[in-house]
Protein backbone atom coordinates (compact mmCIF):
# COMPACT_ATOMS: atom_id res chain seq x y z
CA UNK A 1 0.00 0.00 0.00
CA UNK A 2 1.88 3.44 -1.43
CA UNK A 3 1.46 6.18 1.55
CA UNK A 4 -1.23 9.12 0.34
CA UNK A 5 0.67 11.92 -1.27
CA UNK A 6 1.39 15.45 0.85
CA UNK A 7 3.37 18.07 -0.34
CA UNK A 8 6.52 18.21 1.96
CA UNK A 9 6.18 21.70 3.36
CA UNK A 10 3.58 24.80 3.67
CA UNK A 11 4.05 27.82 5.11
CA UNK A 12 2.29 30.87 5.57
CA UNK A 13 2.20 34.16 7.98
CA UNK A 14 0.39 34.52 11.15
CA UNK A 15 -3.33 35.29 10.71
CA UNK A 16 -3.26 34.18 7.12
CA UNK A 17 -5.07 30.83 5.61
CA UNK A 18 -3.36 27.68 4.31
CA UNK A 19 -4.01 24.01 2.58
CA UNK A 20 -2.71 20.95 3.01
CA UNK A 21 -3.68 18.21 0.46
CA UNK A 22 -3.60 14.41 0.64
CA UNK A 23 -3.95 12.83 -2.82
CA UNK A 24 -4.91 8.82 -2.63
CA UNK A 25 -7.09 6.50 -5.14
CA UNK A 26 -10.33 5.13 -5.44
CA UNK A 27 -9.11 2.72 -3.10
CA UNK A 28 -8.59 4.93 -0.20
CA UNK A 29 -9.48 8.17 0.03
CA UNK A 30 -11.81 8.43 -3.04
CA UNK A 31 -13.52 5.24 -1.72
CA UNK A 32 -14.38 6.10 1.46
CA UNK A 33 -15.33 8.76 4.38
CA UNK A 34 -12.64 8.14 6.56
CA UNK A 35 -9.94 10.57 6.07
CA UNK A 36 -8.14 11.87 9.42
CA UNK A 37 -5.79 14.29 9.71
CA UNK A 38 -3.02 14.87 12.45
CA UNK A 39 -0.98 17.22 14.03
CA UNK A 40 2.77 16.60 15.53
CA UNK A 41 4.71 18.86 17.44
CA UNK A 42 8.77 18.06 17.44
CA UNK A 43 9.06 15.11 20.22
CA UNK A 44 5.40 14.58 20.54
CA UNK A 45 2.64 12.12 20.35
CA UNK A 46 0.32 12.81 16.94
CA UNK A 47 -2.85 14.39 17.82
CA UNK A 48 -6.56 14.31 16.17
CA UNK A 49 -7.32 17.13 14.27
CA UNK A 50 -9.97 16.03 11.83
CA UNK A 51 -11.39 12.87 11.35
CA UNK A 52 -14.17 11.23 8.91
CA UNK A 53 -13.10 14.01 6.48
CA UNK A 54 -14.54 17.08 8.23
CA UNK A 55 -15.34 16.42 11.83
CA UNK A 56 -13.53 17.99 14.58
CA UNK A 57 -12.83 16.24 18.04
CA UNK A 58 -14.96 18.02 21.01
CA UNK A 59 -13.25 21.08 21.77
CA UNK A 60 -10.91 21.18 19.05
CA UNK A 61 -10.23 24.83 17.40
CA UNK A 62 -12.89 25.88 14.07
CA UNK A 63 -10.01 27.16 12.85
CA UNK A 64 -9.11 23.15 11.43
CA UNK A 65 -11.57 21.85 8.61
CA UNK A 66 -11.43 19.59 6.05
CA UNK A 67 -12.73 18.32 2.83
CA UNK A 68 -12.65 16.17 -0.03
CA UNK A 69 -13.27 16.24 -3.58
CA UNK A 70 -12.75 12.41 -5.52
CA UNK A 71 -9.38 10.95 -4.40
CA UNK A 72 -7.86 14.17 -2.83
CA UNK A 73 -8.54 15.19 0.64
CA UNK A 74 -7.51 18.83 1.99
CA UNK A 75 -7.03 20.53 5.29
CA UNK A 76 -7.83 24.11 6.04
CA UNK A 77 -6.35 26.23 8.99
CA UNK A 78 -7.27 29.67 9.06
CA UNK A 79 -5.93 32.18 10.88
CA UNK A 80 -2.46 30.89 11.75
CA UNK A 81 -0.53 31.62 15.26
CA UNK A 82 2.43 30.13 16.01
CA UNK A 83 1.42 27.14 17.48
CA UNK A 84 0.24 26.14 14.75
CA UNK A 85 3.52 25.00 13.18
CA UNK A 86 3.83 21.40 13.40
CA UNK A 87 3.84 17.86 10.85
CA UNK A 88 0.39 17.34 9.63
CA UNK A 89 -0.54 14.02 8.60
CA UNK A 90 -3.52 12.47 6.88
CA UNK A 91 -4.82 9.00 6.96
CA UNK A 92 -7.58 6.68 5.24
CA UNK A 93 -9.08 3.31 5.95
CA UNK A 94 -8.14 1.38 2.67
CA UNK A 95 -9.82 -1.52 0.72
CA UNK A 96 -7.01 -3.89 1.80
CA UNK A 97 -8.57 -3.90 5.01
CA UNK A 98 -6.17 -1.40 6.53
CA UNK A 99 -4.86 2.18 7.05
CA UNK A 100 -2.19 4.39 5.03
CA UNK A 101 -0.59 7.46 5.99
CA UNK A 102 0.24 10.31 4.27
CA UNK A 103 4.37 11.33 3.61
CA UNK A 104 3.70 14.34 6.25
CA UNK A 105 3.70 18.22 5.61
CA UNK A 106 5.66 20.56 7.78
CA UNK A 107 3.87 23.97 8.10
CA UNK A 108 5.79 26.92 8.54
CA UNK A 109 4.19 29.87 10.32
CA UNK A 110 6.70 32.50 9.02
CA UNK B 1 -9.30 10.96 30.50
CA UNK B 2 -7.64 8.23 28.31
CA UNK B 3 -4.72 7.02 28.70
CA UNK B 4 -1.85 4.94 27.03
CA UNK B 5 1.11 4.00 29.00
CA UNK B 6 3.99 2.34 26.99
CA UNK B 7 6.88 0.77 28.03
CA UNK B 8 10.60 2.22 28.15
CA UNK B 9 13.10 2.45 25.28
CA UNK B 10 14.76 -0.44 24.12
CA UNK B 11 17.95 -1.19 22.23
CA UNK B 12 18.43 -4.53 20.69
CA UNK B 13 20.78 -6.47 18.37
CA UNK B 14 19.95 -7.29 14.63
CA UNK B 15 17.99 -10.70 14.27
CA UNK B 16 16.40 -10.06 17.95
CA UNK B 17 12.88 -9.51 18.90
CA UNK B 18 11.50 -6.69 21.16
CA UNK B 19 7.89 -6.51 22.91
CA UNK B 20 6.17 -3.39 23.81
CA UNK B 21 3.55 -2.99 25.93
CA UNK B 22 0.58 -0.43 26.29
CA UNK B 23 -1.36 -0.09 29.12
CA UNK B 24 -4.91 1.72 28.88
CA UNK B 25 -6.86 3.72 31.11
CA UNK B 26 -10.00 5.72 31.39
CA UNK B 27 -11.88 4.14 29.26
CA UNK B 28 -13.61 0.52 28.90
CA UNK B 29 -10.79 -1.23 27.15
CA UNK B 30 -12.81 -4.07 25.37
CA UNK B 31 -14.50 -1.48 23.84
CA UNK B 32 -12.28 -0.32 21.75
CA UNK B 33 -9.70 -1.52 18.71
CA UNK B 34 -6.08 -0.50 19.42
CA UNK B 35 -3.30 0.27 16.81
CA UNK B 36 0.37 0.28 16.63
CA UNK B 37 2.03 2.72 14.46
CA UNK B 38 5.99 3.36 13.98
CA UNK B 39 7.88 6.53 12.78
CA UNK B 40 11.67 5.74 11.74
CA UNK B 41 13.59 9.31 12.60
CA UNK B 42 12.73 11.84 10.77
CA UNK B 43 10.28 10.12 8.92
CA UNK B 44 6.46 9.66 8.61
CA UNK B 45 3.98 7.14 9.92
CA UNK B 46 3.44 3.75 9.05
CA UNK B 47 0.88 1.98 10.17
CA UNK B 48 1.45 -1.67 11.53
CA UNK B 49 -1.81 -3.17 12.33
CA UNK B 50 -4.24 -3.28 14.81
CA UNK B 51 -5.84 -5.97 17.32
CA UNK B 52 -9.31 -6.18 18.43
CA UNK B 53 -8.89 -6.37 22.90
CA UNK B 54 -12.17 -8.24 23.30
CA UNK B 55 -11.32 -11.49 21.34
CA UNK B 56 -7.67 -10.78 20.00
CA UNK B 57 -7.97 -10.95 16.54
CA UNK B 58 -5.50 -8.96 14.78
CA UNK B 59 -4.89 -7.66 11.13
CA UNK B 60 -1.24 -6.52 10.47
CA UNK B 61 0.14 -4.70 7.52
CA UNK B 62 1.34 -6.96 4.26
CA UNK B 63 4.65 -5.69 5.15
CA UNK B 64 4.93 -7.03 8.35
CA UNK B 65 3.53 -10.06 7.75
CA UNK B 66 5.47 -13.40 9.39
CA UNK B 67 7.54 -10.57 11.81
CA UNK B 68 4.35 -8.69 14.03
CA UNK B 69 2.63 -10.28 16.38
CA UNK B 70 -0.11 -8.24 18.46
CA UNK B 71 -1.32 -9.35 21.80
CA UNK B 72 -3.52 -8.15 24.68
CA UNK B 73 -4.07 -8.95 28.43
CA UNK B 74 -8.12 -8.02 29.54
CA UNK B 75 -7.14 -8.42 33.09
CA UNK B 76 -4.67 -5.69 33.03
CA UNK B 77 -5.73 -3.54 29.92
CA UNK B 78 -2.41 -4.12 28.12
CA UNK B 79 -1.79 -4.54 24.48
CA UNK B 80 1.60 -5.56 23.26
CA UNK B 81 3.39 -5.38 19.50
CA UNK B 82 6.62 -7.80 19.41
CA UNK B 83 8.56 -8.00 16.05
CA UNK B 84 11.03 -10.05 15.45
CA UNK B 85 13.82 -10.64 13.16
CA UNK B 86 14.62 -6.85 14.20
CA UNK B 87 17.39 -4.88 11.32
CA UNK B 88 18.46 -1.31 11.28
CA UNK B 89 15.15 -0.22 9.15
CA UNK B 90 12.86 -1.16 12.26
CA UNK B 91 15.11 1.57 14.38
CA UNK B 92 11.80 4.27 15.33
CA UNK B 93 9.00 5.37 18.00
CA UNK B 94 6.58 2.88 18.07
CA UNK B 95 3.40 3.79 19.25
CA UNK B 96 0.17 2.48 20.51
CA UNK B 97 -3.04 4.43 19.34
CA UNK B 98 -6.76 3.99 20.57
CA UNK B 99 -9.11 3.10 17.97
CA UNK B 100 -12.48 5.47 18.23
CA UNK B 101 -14.08 2.93 15.66
CA UNK B 102 -11.73 0.32 13.17
CA UNK B 103 -10.67 2.74 10.76
CA UNK B 104 -10.49 5.66 13.16
CA UNK B 105 -7.92 6.73 15.88
CA UNK B 106 -8.33 9.06 18.40
CA UNK B 107 -5.79 8.86 20.94
CA UNK B 108 -1.82 8.11 20.90
CA UNK B 109 0.31 6.67 23.69
CA UNK B 110 3.94 8.50 24.15
CA UNK B 111 5.66 6.27 22.05
CA UNK B 112 8.40 3.61 22.74
CA UNK B 113 12.41 4.44 20.93
CA UNK B 114 13.48 0.90 19.84
CA UNK B 115 17.12 1.23 18.35
CA UNK B 116 18.72 -1.22 16.53
CA UNK B 117 22.21 -1.36 16.49
CA UNK B 118 24.90 -3.61 16.38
Amino acid sequence: QSALTQPASVSGSPGQSITISCTGTSSDVGGYNYVSWYQQHPGKAPKLMIFDVSNRPSGLSYRFSGSKSGNTASLAISGLQAEDEAHYYCSSYTSSNAVVFGGGTKLTVL
Amino acid sequence: QVQLVQSGAEVKKPGASVKVSCKASGYTFTSYYMHWVRQAPGQGLDWMGIINPVDGSTTYAQQLLGRVTMTRDTSTSTVYVELSSLRSEDTAVYYCAKGGRWELIDHWGQGTLVTVSS
